[in-house]
């Protein structure tokens, strides 16, 4: 199976902070990657696919990149409603599997 | 709309079985697989597996293998995830999720307490 590793695991940040996560796969995905945004009591939301594609409705502030190994969600300008857990997921080979979550808490 | 419509809470016991429905509308129910997924409490996402409504192929998690079936049931647009022999580590909240190799549209999740 194909690990997926986020980092950090939880991080701290202020309103209109540029906020960076990362992800690294156990061997190269190529770009078969998609991002997850998770709410208390909430069912995930889908933000990013294929490493860089926005999903409909998401605004432009969430961004995506990378490809192989190692891949990045960014977000430009955090606001209120984006404190949440955040989720990488691989879909290059079954089983999909999901990194372990980086929970971004408000300072 | 998409909307995909979860049944509801559900308190099993030991080394019985549960089945988890989710009714799909707003778009041809055969046109995309449909993903499971569960969470554990405070825990993060695992996949469980995958069914193809339009011929019924399914693809599963190893480590599930053997104890959960997914099925589709195409007239009434309806997918069905069954697992047997539940143990407590199998408490969790159990989503479905359309598409295949993106998860475009989530359930709202099913509660499934093992509990003696």
């Amino acid at each position: 199976d194909i690990q997926m590793t986020q980092s950090p695991s939880s991080l701290s940040a202020s309103v209109r902070d540029r906020v960076t996560i990362t992800c690294r796969a156990s061997q190269s995905i190529n770009s078969y990657l998609n991002w997850y945004q998770q709410k208390p009591g909430r069912a995930p939301r889908l933000l990013i696919y294929t490493a860089s594609s926005l999903q409909s409705g998401v605004p432009s502030r969430f961004s995506g990149s990378g490809s192989g190994t190692d891949f990045t969600l960014t977000i430009s300008s955090l606001q209120p409603e984006d404190f949440a857990t955040y989720y990488c997921q691989q879909t290059y080979s079954t089983p999909w599997t999901f990194g372990q979550g980086t929970k971004v808490e408000i300072k | 709309q998409v909307q995909l419509v979860q049944s509801g809470a559900e308190v099993k016991k030991p080394g019985a079985s549960v089945k988890v429905s989710c009714k799909s509308s707003g778009y041809t129910f055969t046109r995309y697989g449909i993903n499971w997924v569960r969470q554990a409490p405070g825990q993060g996402l695992e996949w469980m597996g995958w069914i193809n409504p339009y011929n019924g192929n399914t693809n599963y998690a190893q480590r599930l293998q053997g104890r959960v079936t997914l099925t589709t049931d195409t007239s009434t647009s309806t997918a069905y995830m069954e697992l047997r022999s539940l143990r407590s580590d199998d408490t969790a909240v159990y989503y479905c999720a359309s598409g295949v190799t993106t998860f475009d549209y989530w359930g709202q999740g099913t509660l499934v307490t093992v509990s003696s």
